[in-house]
């Protein structure tokens, strides 16, 4: 079984300020990671993903996260924030294996990201 | 990128009727498709994963005789929540999977009065 952990229920940061919302999991056969976003009211949008190759992978809206397989973390970064990044972030696993991979997410608790002026 | 709708986006019913909520995968095929439910401030839990032609796969703890699942098209999954009390009341969001990837609907909210 797999579980996520952000460790961050929220992160205020200044406009202009590098952030970093922290993912660790936990999982007994290797996963694939995602970061997901979510605005108000509306559903999730893909942020990015690691699923082979480079640890370091970068997504839609400035932002990249490093997977460290020896530390089961999967932190999310953006060196310069928006007033527009201002929602509710979430981490997930999947299990990669072949046929037996039925596609579940599973979801960390959010960490809500609060982009003050 | 991979588009999902669902419909109703909104919807306030009395407690006791039942409410069926449409996921539609726009432009591909999707043979599982997934039902979420979100409480505010929380994360989503998976409430059952739905597959084309099938009977679907519910999680522990969820009811499935109140939480009726049809995937009846590569393209269609509805959620009927039957018999829907005030507890019922939250954020219901689905997902189609396209190989690794799951995309999101825009969710319904349901309030039961």
């Amino acid at each position: 079984a797999q579980s996520v952990t952000q460790l961050d229920s929220q992160v205020p940061v200044f406009e202009e300020a590098p952030v970093e919302l922290r993912c660790n999991y936990s999982s007994s056969v290797s996963v694939y990671l995602f970061w997901y976003v979510q605005y108000p009211n509306q559903g999730l949008q893909l942020l990015l993903k690691y699923l082979s190759g480079s640890t370091l992978v970068k997504g839609i809206n400035g932002f990249e996260a490093e997977f460290n397989k020896s530390q089961t973390s999967f932190h999310l970064r953006k060196p310069s924030v928006h007033i527009s990044d201002t929602a509710e972030y979430f981490c997930a696993v999947s299990d990669r294996r072949g046929s037996g991979n039925t596609g579940k997410l599973i979801f960390g608790q959010g960490t809500t990201l609060q982009v003050k002026p | 990128g991979a588009v999902v709708s669902q419909h109703p986006s909104r919807v306030i019913c009395k407690s006791g009727t039942s409410v069926k909520i449409e996921c539609r995968s726009l432009d591909f095929q999707a043979t599982t498709m997934f039902w979420y439910r979100q409480f505010p401030k929380q994360s989503l839990m998976l409430m059952a994963t739905s597959n084309e032609g099938s009977k679907a796969t519910y999680e522990q703890g969820v009811e499935k005789d109140k939480f009726l699942i049809n995937h009846a098209s590569l393209t269609l999954s509805t959620l009927t929540v039957t018999s829907a009390h005030p507890e019922d009341s939250s954020f219901y969001i689905c997902s189609a999977r396209e190989g690794y990837l799951q995309y999101f609907g825009p969710g319904t909210r349901l309030t039961v009065t």
